[in-house]
């Protein structure tokens, strides 16, 4: 089955730097690629997404990139601030009938004011 | 407003005592899932739904059982409950499998 792996599992940097976190994901029939902020004490909420037929996309500081040949997808957050301080995880699914969705370990990243 | 509920919130029981977690979603959503979160483990997928009467296995499943019924809800059961089913878990929904999926507030179960 599909396995993600995600790196770093915690990220520290100071307000205003920049922030990557990658995944990689072993099954190359995976299509739905969508990254989740966990904020303490709450659910996931989905912050940006991506399918396997476009290779970048952007929303305000936010952006993800996908490499299908090499099998990972990497989320950069420009401008950092305070509350981008959270939990992030990556996933991957295969967005077909009668496909699960399976999750990376996760990030904790730290923004230092 | 839509949302996810699910209830309890908080649980505490013992080993072999059956419960169940309820989640309902007002958003007429075909997809649900389980999932369960533990440190260092990230979100690992339970049981998963397309649409009612249709269930499928996720990565998890032993120890659990589900059910769909009807499209607004999803219920977790747990037959007979172990120390090792102690965890955070999560129902979540969204309009088909490949659609962002909308989480519930988290149900945070005790087994001793």
């Amino acid at each position: 089955g599909e396995n993600v792996e995600q790196h770093p599992s915690t990220l520290s940097v100071q307000e205003g730097d920049s922030a990557v976190i990658k995944c990689t994901y072993s099954d190359s029939a995976s299509n739905y690629f969508p990254w989740y902020k966990q904020e303490l004490g709450k659910g996931p909420q989905l912050i940006i997404d991506i399918r396997s037929n476009v290779g970048e996309k952007k929303d305000q500081r936010i952006a993800v990139t996908l490499n299908k040949t090499a099998k990972h997808f990497s989320l950069h957050i420009t401008e950092t601030q305070p509350e981008d301080s959270a939990v992030y995880f990556c996933a991957a699914s295969k967005s077909n009938y009668g496909q699960n969705f399976v999750f990376g370990p996760g990030t904790r990243l730290s923004v230092l004011p | 407003e839509a949302q996810v509920t699910q209830n309890p919130r908080y649980l505490i029981t013992v080993t072999g005592k059956k419960l169940t977690v309820t989640c309902s979603q007002n958003m007429n959503h075909e997809y649900m899932s389980w999932y369960r979160q533990d440190p260092g483990l990230g979100l690992r997928q339970i049981y998963y739904s397309m649409n009612v009467e249709v269930t499928d296995k996720g990565d998890v499943p032993e120890g659990y059982k589900v059910s769909r019924k009807e499209k607004r809800n999803f219920p977790l059961i747990l037959e007979s409950p172990s120390p090792n089913q102690t965890s955070l878990y999560f129902c979540a929904s969204s309009r088909t499998s490949g659609n962002e999926q909308f989480f519930g507030p988290g149900t945070r179960l005790t087994v001793l």
